[in-house]
């Protein structure tokens, strides 16, 4: 089946830092791109949904200023943590989907802010 | 209300059990029904995809449709320590580009 690579699978980082996410279609073209915020124990939350060379649209709650997506091309779209707080903590998933695909999930990246 | 409710369990059978996983949903609008696997620190993989209602089989994987009542099912035959995970259902409005609803998933352990 298709592949999303996701980067990096765990990453810690200082409070007040920024942190980057990747997540790499590999074998077709993701023409939407889903983030996802998973706390322990809880379903997955959709963060924001974007599509190639477009703004992303984010749910109701989640700071765009502070979630900085880019998704510049149909294999890559990136997910910036800005100014990171331990309440920021948590794992991350993105999800690439084509135009008559199923969604396909990264392994996710857990990001620890201390 | 949430829009899709899951019992979160955890739930204990032992091997070769069947095991029966359930969820319910508020919005008459869905149309595609999802059952994801997630394996502790790692990222979903999709397990069965049913549109509207009905039944779909796929190896020791049932999952069924109940539009009427607003209640999916997933049902596992045979079941094996492998199968210990947590078991997500999902659902969403259209088939392609479309925001998945995720229930709270169910923590599924196969005792040997």
């Amino acid at each position: 089946g298709a592949v999303v690579s996701q980067h990096p699978s765990r990453v810690i980082c200082k409070s007040g830092t920024s942190v980057k996410i990747e997540c790499r279609s590999l074998d077709f073209q993701a023409t939407t791109m889903f983030w996802y915020r998973q706390f322990p124990k809880q379903s997955l939350m959709l963060m924001a949904t974007s599509n190639e060379g477009s703004k992303a649209t984010y749910e109701q709650g989640v700071e765009k200023d502070k979630f900085l997506i880019n998704h510049a091309s149909l294999t890559l779209s990136t997910l910036t943590v800005t100014s990171a707080h331990p309440e920021d903590s948590s794992f991350y998933i993105c999800s690439g989907q084509g135009d008559d695909t199923e969604a396909f999930f990264g392994q996710g990246t857990r990001l620890t802010v201390v | 209300q949430k829009e899709v409710e899951q019992d979160p369990g955890p739930l204990s059978v032992p091997e070769g059990a069947i095991v029966s996983l359930n969820c319910t949903y508020s919005n008459s609008a869905f149309q595609y029904f999802m059952w994801y696997r997630q394996y502790s620190r790692k990222g979903p993989e999709l397990l069965m995809y049913t549109y509207s209602s009905g039944n779909k089989e796929d190896g020791r994987f049932t999952a069924q449709v109940d539009k009427s009542s607003k209640y999916i099912s997933l049902f596992i035959r045979d079941s094996q320590p492998s199968d210990s995970a947590t078991y997500l259902c999902a659902m969403s409005w259209y088939s392609s580009a479309s925001k998945i609803i995720f229930g709270s998933g169910t923590r599924l352990s196969i005792r040997p």
